[in-house]
């Protein structure tokens, strides 16, 4: 099994572009791909970018997803940060055996 | 448009089976194209997959918690649901049903339901 690591907290200002990174394990981040959930306090989580980098219906485009073979992360990068993007933000990718959820990231817009 | 809704009971003794249902409105389980799946959230922690089942029957566990679930589906109600056998405080959790797509991401997620397990 592999992990993924993400960073605990990430803050940053009101307008400001902020990226949280999710580190794959073992594996190869190419070779499945990574989804980003968002989950608000007191609600289910969400799903903001799948497939890497794409968005679902509904999601503003500041939301962007990419995929870095360097480092073997994906990043969820956030730009022109509002209030409400206040969260926990989770990756998520699978292998043959399993599916694995990153730590989560609380985002904090102050 | 197609919700997800689980029930069951929200109290369980420790060493007994936890039993959860999925009732799924606006969409027929029998119609393919997606995973149901059951995820869960240990209090103040992050997501856990548990697994899924396919229309089909074919099923896909966390291979931690293999040994202890049995997912199953009912066309005729257009429900699925899950069994988590011997629970412990440690299963103590919000558990949520959630739709899974061909490429493994979750687009859709019920509300969840907070399941305390008692000693």
């Amino acid at each position: 099994n592999f992990m993924l690591t993400q960073p605990h907290s990430v803050s940053e200002s009101p307008g400001k572009t902020v990226t949280i990174s999710c580190t794959r394990s073992s594996g190869t981040i190419a070779s499945n791909y990574v989804h980003w959930y968002q989950q608000r306090p007191g609600s289910a989580p969400r799903n903001v970018i799948y497939e890497d980098n794409q968005r679902p219906s509904g999601v503003p485009d500041r939301f962007a997803g990419s995929i870095d073979n360097s480092s073997n992360s994906a990043s969820l990068t956030i730009s022109g940060l509002m209030t409400e993007d206040e969260a926990d933000y989770y990756c998520q990718s699978y292998d043959s055996t399993t599916q694995v959820f990153g730590g989560g990231t609380k985002l904090t817009v102050l | 448009q197609v919700q997800l809704q689980e029930s069951g009971p929200g109290l369980v003794k420790a060493s007994q089976t936890l039993s959860l249902t999925c009732t799924v409105s606006g969409d027929s389980i029998s119609s393919g194209g997606y995973y149901w799946s059951w995820i869960r959230q240990h209090p103040g922690k992050g997501l856990e997959w548990i697994g899924y089942i396919y229309y089909s029957g074919n099923t896909f566990y966390n291979p931690s918690l293999k040994s202890r679930i049995t997912i199953s589906l009912d066309t005729s109600k257009n429900h699925f649901s899950l069994k988590l056998s011997s629970v412990t405080a440690a299963d103590t959790a919000v558990y949520y049903c959630v739709r899974e797509r061909w490429d493994w991401s979750f687009d859709l997620w019920g509300r969840g339901t907070l399941v305390t397990v008692s000693s």
